[in-house]
């Protein structure tokens, strides 16, 4: 079974400039959260779809956006880019079941690495 | 809110040493507890992980142990090999309503040496 696929790997992007990331679940995962990595703040979270639907959001301006399609791929979006937004992106899907809530095991794609000039 | 703690990196070690990276948690309720590891330039990958108090989490030589009377997910390895080398990161499932989130420690850099 094919893993979590990122898109595209590597971006570089000039400051005010705006930028889309997408993400493809490992088949037949519903839910996608999204983690950006950078070396003074670590891994934070992003946000979390659910049948497209946002459940669950990190503290992160409304620049920071994402959306899921009916096939669970989804997109982030960051809009008017500032330098502190080159990260490590990476988004994970998870299989869930109902009786044991949100704890399932999260898989990670291997991250888009966004630089911000 | 939820919090995960871990040991000060980086750490070097010598071929076939025993390796231990202390994890500390916070958290409300009965958390799942993972370890991830970071290669050079790739993402995270699952190592192990645990879902109850007392349960072990093994893979590929690496164990930890759900302690919750210690608040604690110490990762360990009898052996360690050059290919050992990356970076561990210790998490715990913070799921409001169901959600998933992970909540991670700030990741202990491991340098094996030949």
């Amino acid at each position: 079974k094919a893993g979590v696929t990122q898109t595209p790997r590597y971006l570089i992007k000039t400051r005010g400039q705006q930028v889309t990331l997408s993400c493809s679940p490992i088949s037949g995962h519903r839910s996608v959260s999204w983690y950006q990595q950078t070396p003074g703040q670590g891994l934070q979270f992003l946000f979390e779809y659910f049948s497209e639907t946002q459940r669950n959001k990190g503290n992160f301006p409304g620049r920071f956006s994402g959306r899921q399609f009916s096939n669970s791929r989804s997109e982030m979006n960051v809009s008017t880019l500032e330098l502190g937004d080159s990260a490590l992106y990476l988004c994970a899907s998870s299989l869930i079941f109902s009786r044991t809530g949100g704890r399932e095991t999260q898989y990670f794609g291997p991250g888009t690495r966004l630089l911000v000039l | 809110g939820n919090s995960v703690t871990q040991m000060e990196g980086p750490v070097t070690l010598s071929e076939e040493a025993f390796l231990t990276i202390n994890c500390t948690y916070t958290a409300t309720g009965y958390p799942s507890l993972f370890w991830y590891v970071q290669y050079p330039g790739e993402g995270l990958q699952l190592l192990l992980k645990a879902t109850k108090a007392d349960d072990k989490g093994s893979n590929k030589g690496f164990e930890a142990t759900y302690r919750k009377e210690t608040t604690s997910f110490h990762l360990e390895k009898g052996s360690v090999q050059v290919s050992d080398s990356a970076v561990y990161f210790c998490a715990l499932s913070d799921s409001p309503q169901g959600a998933q989130k992970l909540v991670f420690g700030q990741g202990t850099r491991l340098t094996i040496n030949p």
